[in-house]
């Protein structure tokens, strides 16, 4: 695929379930984002990774989300025992460069989205 | 901290009608924008940039320039098309990787 893929596209959860959403980024791009955009709004940036490294968490909300890319590539979103305010649309993008690399390399490409909807 | 503050919509237009989305930014440093588009059903998609103050970015007949004096980025289009009907997000990047969006523009084109 030459995009960036997210799974799955729908998730519904009761409060208090665990949940996993999955990002595949582009294949050989370095960097990858976790934005959130709630309903009505533009997205917010949650988390960076470059390759395995999460450089930047500052957006996360709180101590129940938690992002890895163990292996630079693919990465997971893990948000615990969700809550109604949790409901939004997830968004993963990804960019061929890293951090400093020169700005033509840093487009992010951005993914579907993972709908999440707690009950 | 970085902010974007864009028109709220929606917006209705008739096709060939003239198109403008306000856009504002505060920032620090000297910093990207960006328009990005969703089309329904799909993802987020750059749709043009500027890097520096008085660049236009252009793509499929829309522009924006960048504004340093007034702090602006409006997008323009002169004849839109029902397929131009989508939601439009105004961006800004101050870093190397960060981006911040406003709220998002809600635009319908009727034939």
């Amino acid at each position: 695929g030459a995009g960036v893929s997210q799974s799955p596209r729908y998730k519904v959860a009761k409060r208090g379930q665990d949940v996993a959403l999955r990002c595949d980024p582009i294949s050989g791009h370095v960097s990858l984002f976790w934005y959130q955009q709630a309903l009505g709004q533009g997205p917010e940036f949650l988390t960076y990774f470059q390759n395995e490294a999460q450089l930047d968490k500052s957006g996360l909300p709180s101590d129940r989300f938690f992002a890895e890319r163990p292996e630079g590539s693919v990465s997971t979103l893990k948000i615990q025992r969700t809550q109604q305010e949790d409901s939004a649309v997830y968004l993963c993008a990804s960019s061929l460069g890293a951090s400093g690399f020169e700005r033509s390399y840093n487009e992010q490409f951005f993914g579907p989205g993972t709908r999440l909807t707690v009950l | 901290g970085n902010s974007v503050t864009q028109m709220e919509g929606p917006v209705t237009l008739s096709e060939e009608a003239f198109l403008t989305i306000n856009c504002t930014y505060t920032a620090t440093g000297y910093p990207s924008l960006f328009w990005y588009v969703q089309y329904p059903g799909e993802g987020l998609q750059l749709l043009l940039k500027a890097t520096k103050a008085d660049d236009k970015g252009s793509n499929k007949g829309f522009e924006a320039t960048y504004r340093k004096e007034t702090t602006s980025f409006h997008l323009e289009k002169g004849s839109v098309q029902v397929s131009d009907s989508a939601v439009y997000f105004c961006a800004l990047r101050s870093n190397d990787y960060k981006l911040s969006f406003g709220a998002g523009t809600t635009v319908t084109v009727r034939a």
